[in-house]
């Protein structure tokens, strides 16, 4: 089956700092989401990316399927952004199963 | 408009007994999807229902089950429960069309332990 992995795995910033998270996959795929997931253990929905770029305020993520990996830009990094951060794909339409990568935790410091 | 909503949040159950979880997806979806995430394994694929269909199923035992009622609503049943079923169970939705990607929303999830 398709990997998915995260880099890196633990990032810890001081508030207002910048951070790149990256997702690389090993094949082609048709859906790409990113998460946020709370310390209550919800997802939230950042983006759906499966090419291209995207904004959303202080984040943004960009998406080269051609050379299978996307990153998660976040600017000015506020105390609520910790959590983990999930890249999740589907390869195959007619299997609507999301893969998960394992996460990079983000820990943002007063 | 209203999440996905799951019942119940937590729920403790002893070893050999059955748990079931229940979804309700966003209005207008019509596939539901359930993920377990267990402490170090990640998030994994379990289940989806369409249309009260089960399309596509997980590396996971018999022992987890579900259906799909008319209204899309979910329930995922763990029978003959084991200590490594002590996981937070997500379920999401997302409409469902041939050939086009859609974006999937999850619950808040159910905490289950099993002692």
């Amino acid at each position: 089956g398709i990997q998915v992995e995260q880099s890196p795995p633990d990032l810890i910033l001081q508030e207002g700092a910048n951070s790149t998270l990256r997702c690389n996959f090993s094949d082609s795929v048709n859906n790409l989401q990113w998460f946020h997931q709370n310390p209550w253990g919800q997802l939230i929905n950042l983006f759906y990316i499966p090419s291209g770029t995207k904004q959303n305020g202080r984040l943004s993520a960009t998406t080269v399927a051609t050379e299978r990996y996307s990153l998660l830009y976040i600017s000015s990094s506020q105390t609520t952004d910790s959590g983990v951060y999930f890249c999740a794909v589907e390869q195959d339409f007619g299997n609507e199963k999301l893969t998960f990568g394992t996460g990079t935790r983000l820990t943002i410091i007063p | 408009e209203a999440g996905v909503t799951q019942s119940p949040t937590h729920l403790i159950k002893t070893r050999g007994q059955q748990a079931t979880l229940r979804c309700s997806p966003i209005s207008g979806h019509t596939s539901v999807y359930w993920y377990q995430q267990a402490l170090g394994l990640g998030l994994q694929f379990l289940l989806w229902y369409d249309e009260g269909e089960e399309r596509n199923r997980g590396n996971f035992p018999p022992r987890f089950s579900g259906r799909q009622f008319p209204n899309y609503s979910s329930e995922l049943n763990v029978n003959a429960l084991e200590l490594e079923d002590s996981a937070l169970y997500l379920c999401a939705s997302s409409l469902y069309r041939t050939k086009v990607a859609e974006t999937q929303y999850f619950g808040p999830g159910t905490r289950l332990l099993v002692l």
